[in-house]
């Protein structure tokens, strides 16, 4: 079964406190695709990072970075130094290749809520 | 490049109506697909098009259809509203799927609600 499980319902920190968002997913294909979506109060989702299953690298991208392990189907991302500004839900997603790939299909998790004080 | 254009940004629908969304997808996207975003169900897979033939399906009812026409844009049709058809409906784009390492992006939702 294909699962993305987000167990932080919401957080609140302190500015330029850094900050962990769990992701663990579920999903019995090899390959497979995890991302992370930002969602402001305008309600557009807006993309961060897409992994691949056969790309374990950790990445970091300025102040964000992800934390991908396979061995326990995790795909955290870190905000370090948080804002005001990094105030958002944050998504984590599962998309399995199905068959060649041919598929866009995301599996959300249930998202956390980010509240970064000043 | 513009980015996925959803319209309109606001609906007020009564039961029993059937509305029509539609969604613009980025220059080069020719696929499109459809999530319903509830404060109860979160984000949920409606259905996905690419060169006008959906590819997949989520799990709605038959009241829930979509279409895509050969310059990309989509529509999606709800017929018989009902008070649980009350979302935020977002659409997502992208040059291909998955293999051809290209993100969906999405564009800012139509809210759509039943009196």
């Amino acid at each position: 079964a294909q699962k993305v499980t987000q167990a932080q319902t919401e957080i609140s920190v302190v500015e330029k406190e850094d900050v962990t968002l769990d992701c663990v997913y579920e999903t019995r294909d090899t390959t497979y695709y995890l991302f992370w979506y930002k969602q402001p109060p305008s309600g557009e989702l807006v993309f961060l990072i897409r992994r691949n299953s056969f790309d374990e690298q950790n990445e970091i991208s300025g102040r964000y970075s992800w934390n991908f392990q396979k061995s326990t189907s995790s795909f955290n991302f870190t905000i370090t130094a948080s804002q005001v500004v990094d105030s958002a839900v944050y998504f984590c997603a599962l998309s399995e290749a199905g068959y060649g790939g041919a598929t866009n299909k995301l599996i959300f998790g249930t998202g956390t809520l980010l509240a970064v004080q000043p | 490049k513009a980015g996925v254009t959803q319209t309109p940004r606001y609906l007020i629908k009564t039961r029993g109506q059937q509305v029509t969304l539609s969604c613009s997808p980025i220059s080069g996207h020719r696929s499109v697909s459809w999530y319903q975003q509830t404060p109860g169900q979160g984000l949920q897979f409606l259905f996905e098009y690419f060169s006008e033939t959906q590819r997949n399906k989520g799990n709605f009812p038959g009241r829930f259809s979509g279409r895509q026409f050969s310059n990309s844009r989509s529509e999606m049709n709800v017929s018989t509203l009902e008070l649980g058809d009350s979302a935020l409906y977002l659409c997502a784009s992208s040059e291909g799927f998955q293999d051809s390492n290209q993100p969906q992006h999405f564009g800012d939702g139509t809210r759509l609600s039943i009196l």
